[in-house]
């Protein structure tokens, strides 16, 4: 079965610091591997992904991500934080090798970033 | 068509009435997700339509729910009887290629509430 945890449940930064979310995964086959975030009472917007390919993958707002796969972790980064990055951010994963198309996404991390 | 739609932004149902969102990917979209978000977690998965074909259902989705995709365009999802535990933020979600190699586009999503 197909999982994803995010353990924190809150990150705080001050701005202009870079930051870190975590994210690690458990598939039985290979991953494709997601980023979303996620504004008050509105959908998910797209950040970025990871299907085949360079392990560092770059996303939308400076946003970049590595995939790990001994650590099977999926780690997302930025090398300076904004107080507009505040929002809550998701983890998500969908094993390549079974056919099915769900993705599982983790319970979330919220960044706050200070001024 | 820029984005993934969903209608109504906000319903606020009685215990046991029937409810029905609907939702319009973006044109190009072949793939069509539904997804359910309570407070405090990420989303889950519900179904999964490839053009108007029902391929994947949750064991989330009980007898009372059900989803179609009646032209391989549009969507809706209705809730029977509803109760307190739907209460949710219900997503839909639209993709494009064989692998969702592309990645997901989510709609804003639709709050239900039951009172």
């Amino acid at each position: 079965a197909q999982s994803v945890a995010q353990p924190e449940d809150q990150v705080n930064v001050a701005e202009g610091n870079p930051l870190t979310v975590k994210c690690t995964y458990s598939v039985s086959g290979n991953p494709y591997l997601f980023w979303y975030v996620q504004y008050p009472n509105r959908g998910l917007q797209f950040l970025l992904k990871y299907i085949t390919g360079d392990n560092l993958v770059k996303g939308s707002y400076g946003f970049e991500a590595e995939f790990n796969k001994s650590q099977t972790s999926f780690h997302l980064k930025k090398p300076s934080a904004l107080v507009s990055d505040s929002a809550l951010y998701f983890c998500a994963v969908r094993d390549r090798d079974t056919g099915f198309q769900k993705l599982v996404f983790g319970t979330g991390t919220r960044l706050l970033v200070s001024p | 068509d820029t984005g993934v739609s969903q209608d109504p932004r906000h319903k606020i149902t009685k215990r046991g009435q029937n409810v029905t969102f609907r939702c319009d990917p973006i044109s190009e979209h072949n793939r069509l997700y539904w997804y359910r978000q309570t407070l405090g977690q990420g989303p889950e998965f519900l179904t999964y339509f490839q053009n108007e074909a029902q391929l994947e259902k949750s064991r989330l989705l009980s007898d009372r729910f059900s989803a179609e995709r009646p032209k391989g365009s549009f969507s809706t999802l209705e809730i029977q009887r509803t109760e307190q535990g739907d209460s949710a933020m219900y997503l839909c979600a639209s993709s494009l290629g064989a692998e969702g190699f592309y990645g997901y586009t989510f709609g804003s999503g639709t709050r239900l509430t039951v009172v």
